[in-house]
């Protein structure tokens, strides 16, 4: 049980576009997921908290505009990445609470050309 | 100053031996300690979970922490190959399932 899903697992855009990456509670409902960034060899990073049915809230130095979070329903939550850059590259991991714990989904690689 | 920090490695032992990966932080606050194992190009997965001080373990797992030195570790007894990964340190004000800050990771290779 608790298999977050993500899709796709990898993307390949060219600059100035947009990406949706989407994030889904396979097994389970969360009210709750987040969104992290990881650069290569680097942490997590959170980028911002989603919470089902309300504004996502978005860490300090996170471009709310810019990374856009739907959480329209308890088993998925999207992330657009709007207006692409190649310094938006990265690896992108969805988690979602259930039972006092964090799943993580298997993350997505956006290279941004 | 990170509130977390890790070395990153990388770190390579002998199948067998005794692992230790440690973990420092700066926010007396934080309770829940985590360490996270994370395979190349997938997502972290959950390996201990210790609430305030104190020692916990897991099978071939040992989780230590020392909230007067801000100092946490993880132990791996008789290391095997499939125990290469980076491993992370994680730690929470409230509980794993709120806000997390990780560390950068370290990455072990267990030689056979």
């Amino acid at each position: 049980g608790a298999v977050v899903s993500q899709h796709p697992s990898r993307v390949i855009c060219k600059s100035g576009t947009s990406v949706k990456i989407e994030c889904r509670s396979l097994d389970f409902q969360a009210t709750t997921m987040f969104w992290y960034r990881q650069f290569p060899k680097q942490s997590l990073m959170l980028m911002a908290t989603s919470n089902e049915g309300s504004k996502a809230t978005y860490e300090q130095g996170v471009e709310k505009d810019k990374f856009l979070i739907n959480h329209a329903s308890l088993t998925l939550s999207t992330l657009t990445v709007t207006s692409a850059h190649p310094e938006d590259s990265s690896f992108y991991i969805c988690s979602a609470n259930w039972d006092r714990e964090q799943f993580f989904g298997p993350g997505t690689r956006l290279t941004v050309l | 100053q990170k509130e977390v920090e890790q070395d990153p490695g990388p770190l390579s032992v002998p199948e067998g031996a005794i692992v230790s990966l440690n973990c420092t932080y700066s926010n007396s606050a934080f309770q829940y300690f985590m360490w996270y194992r994370q395979y190349s190009r997938k997502g972290p997965e959950l390996l201990m979970y210790t609430y305030s001080s104190g020692n916990k373990e897991d099978g071939r797992f040992t989780a230590q922490v020392d909230k007067s030195s801000k100092y946490i570790s993880l132990f791996i007894r008789d290391s095997q190959p499939s125990d290469s990964a980076t491993y992370l340190c994680a730690m929470s004000l409230y509980s794993s399932a709120s806000k997390i800050i990780f560390g950068s990771g370290t990455r072990l290779s267990i030689r056979p």
